[in-house]
């Protein structure tokens, strides 16, 4: 199974400020990468799919990069809304997700 | 508009099982695949199982032999059955579209929850 790691656990900082997440893969997933945001009480919502493209509907604020076994989620300025729960899923051997990055206000 | 409604959910002592439903509407459901993914109280997602629009049926390793996903498409509805319940399968279920084929998820149910508990 593909283990995804997820840095860090939470990320603090304030409105405006540019947030990098962080999946590490066990092995390669070339770029069968995904990000998903989750808000309180809400299912998840697809951000990013193969690594750097961005699904229906996102904000150009939110841009992934990587391939292979490091991947990165870059939010450029933080609005309000974007403080949540943050996901990485792989999709190159069977399905997982990484174990989440919370990103709340400082 | 696309809509994913599950049901079935509730409580259930360990060694029972459940059977949880998804009704869809506002797309094809027999040209899509479809998952089950779960979410334990202040945890992670955790993938369950897919089927595709062909009925192959893959799980993840730890629900194989416990778990049945199945769909009937005359019904546009989803199905996991879970049998042999342990405290550990207590979480929010998710019925989730698959983007196309891709292994994608991109709708999502609001989510039933399990509890399984004496």
């Amino acid at each position: 199974e593909i283990v995804l790691t997820q840095s860090p656990a939470t990320l603090s900082l304030s409105p405006g400020e540019r947030a990098t997440l962080s999946c590490r893969a066990s092995q390669s997933i070339s770029s069968y990468l995904a990000w998903y945001q989750q808000k309180p009480g809400q299912a998840p919502r697809l951000l990013i799919y193969d690594a750097s493209h961005r699904a229906t509907g996102i904000p150009a604020r939110f841009s992934g990069s990587g391939s292979g076994t490091d991947f990165t989620l870059t939010i450029s300025s933080l609005e309000p809304e974007d403080f949540a729960v943050y996901y990485c899923q792989q999709r190159s051997n069977s399905l997982t997700f990484g174990g989440g990055t919370k990103v709340e206000i400082k | 508009e696309v809509q994913l409604v599950e049901s079935g959910g509730g409580l259930v002592k360990p060694g029972g099982s459940l059977r949880l439903s998804c009704a869809a509407s506002g797309f094809t459901f027999s040209s899509y695949n479809m998952h089950w993914v779960r979410q334990a109280p202040g945890k992670g997602l955790e993938w369950v199982a897919c089927i595709n629009s062909g009925n192959y049926i893959f799980y993840a390793d730890s629900m194989k032999g416990r778990f049945t996903i199945s769909r009937d498409n005359a019904k546009d509805s989803l199905y996991l059955q879970m049998n042999s319940l342990r405290a550990e399968d207590t979480a929010v279920y998710y019925c989730v579209r698959d983007s196309s084929g891709y292994y994608l998820f991109d709708y999502w149910g609001q989510g039933t929850l399990v509890t399984v508990s004496s």
